[in-house]
């Protein structure tokens, strides 16, 4: 596809499941960036990769979150041991040029009961 | 934590009516962008502006940065009902490569 795609587009999971969560960015796109967004507020920085540098992982809130991403590829963020604050909407961008220009995937809804 | 913050967070209009958004970030940047997201979830990139640039014009956007102030601002002119959406200023904090979100100001378009 053209866009970034992010999925599954809607998860509802227990408290205490991990879940994860995948991004397939555009083609060529070799910056990726993990946002959280939670009801009615702004976006939450979480881990940036740039090609094969290491990850800026500045933003993940606790040791539950972790995310991957081998080379300019796909990326997928995982939570363990999810909690009910975690729910929120997780949004995945790609851009050509570092912080510019981000593409945006239409989120995971994540839902923890 | 954010780096930007906007204001107002919600702003009412008619259709026809220019409509301004600012915004406010605390550190020293490379460039500063303005994002629209709508009641869905993707955000989609509206206009970029460089630190050693002061105005910049894009259809009926118009955005300014002000580097002493650390504020910019987003005017729509001549707004409409279409333009009912969410806009998020975006940092790009010098000497890094994150780019950080403001809270976003709400804007609804009556038409």
């Amino acid at each position: 596809g053209a866009g970034v795609s992010q999925s599954p587009s809607n998860k509802v999971t227990e408290k205490g499941k991990d879940v994860e969560l995948r991004c397939d960015p555009i083609s060529g796109h070799t910056a990726l960036y993990w946002y959280r967004q939670r009801l009615g507020q702004g976006l939450e920085f979480l881990i940036y990769f740039q090609g094969n540098s290491a990850p800026d992982k500045s933003g993940l809130p606790s040791d539950r979150f972790s995310a991957e991403r081998t080379g300019e590829s796909v990326s997928t963020l995982t939570i363990q041991r999810t909690q009910q604050e975690d729910s929120a909407v997780y949004l995945c961008a790609s851009s050509f040029r570092t912080a510019e220009k981000l593409f945006f995937g239409s989120g995971t809804q994540l839902s923890v009961l | 934590s954010q780096q930007g913050e906007e204001d107002p967070q919600a702003l009412s209009i008619q259709e026809g009516e220019n409509a301004t958004m600012n915004c406010s970030y605390k550190t020293s940047i490379n460039n500063l962008q303005w994002y629209r997201q709508n009641s869905g979830r993707g955000l989609v990139h509206l206009i970029l502006i460089r630190s050693n640039e002061r105005e910049k014009h894009s259809g009926r956007l118009r955005v300014t940065l002000d580097t002493s102030k650390k504020s910019s601002s987003l005017l729509i002119t001549a707004s409409r009902a279409a333009d009912t959406a969410s806009y998020f200023c975006a940092t790009a904090p010098y000497n890094t490569d994150k780019l950080i979100f403001g809270t976003g100001t709400r804007l609804q378009v009556f038409p």
